[in-house]
């Protein structure tokens, strides 16, 4: 079964210092892959999307994410953190038939002056 | 891009009683929208998949008859929760797939609904 996995529940760095969330698939086909980002109380917003395209993916926010099929790691970066990053983050993976969301965990990303 | 609305934002109800929410497309027709539950500090968990004018296909373990799911246009779904109790009390948020986009795929989210049971 497809599943998506975070490591890391909770991340916290200093603001100003890179931002590292992992994310790891298992697929039998090639996926399509995304990082969402949730603000408390609120819904989530779609950061990035890995399309088979590029590798290297650019979202909003300074985020980036490279897929790495040998690795079967999506991880998400951002080069230096902001306060206002402080939120909880999700990998999600479409299943096949590009109906359904797997999603991770989560990685809460906290950001200290 | 394509906007998704839940209303109400958060709902306080007592056990026992059923309570609506509403989950709208604003500038695009879903043929298919999505449910989930989110409990504190955890994941979204696929409630069930709701396709315009056909029955939901509700995911393993999901009481069908206590969250009844209605597409019945291509721009709103309703989730039911009947007969709420406390532990029905958790965030719930619903998304669109827009199929006249380039990525007919991708799925939209709504802002979520906080529903209490007392």
């Amino acid at each position: 079964a497809q599943s998506v996995t975070q490591l890391g529940s909770h991340v916290s760095v200093s603001e100003g210092a890179l931002v590292l969330l992992r994310c790891n698939y298992s697929s039998s086909v090639p996926p399509y892959l995304f990082w969402y980002v949730q603000y408390p109380n609120q819904g989530l917003q779609l950061l990035l999307k890995y399309t088979s395209a590029a590798t290297l993916v650019k979202g909003i926010n300074g985020f980036e994410a490279e897929f790495k099929k040998s690795e079967t790691s999506f991880h998400l970066t951002k080069p230096s953190a902001h306060m206002s990053d402080a939120a909880e983050y999700f990998c999600a993976s479409l299943s096949g038939g590009y109906n359904k969301l797997i999603f991770g965990a989560g990685t809460r990303l906290a950001v200290h002056p | 891009g394509a906007v998704v609305s839940q209303h109400p934002s958060w709902v306080i109800c007592k056990s026992g009683t059923s309570v609506k929410i509403e989950c709208r497309s604003l500038d695009f027709q879903a043929t298919t929208m999505f449910w989930y539950r989110q409990f504190p500090k955890q994941s979204l968990m696929l409630m069930a998949t709701s396709n315009e004018g056909s029955k939901a296909t509700y995911e393993q373990g999901v009481e069908k008859d206590k969250f009844l799911i209605n597409h019945a246009s291509l721009t709103l779904s309703t989730l039911t929760v009947t007969s709420a109790h406390p532990e029905d009390s958790s965030f719930y948020i619903c998304s669109a797939r827009d199929p006249s986009g380039g990525l007919s795929y991708e799925q939209y989210f709504g802002p979520g609904t906080r529903l209490t049971v007392t």
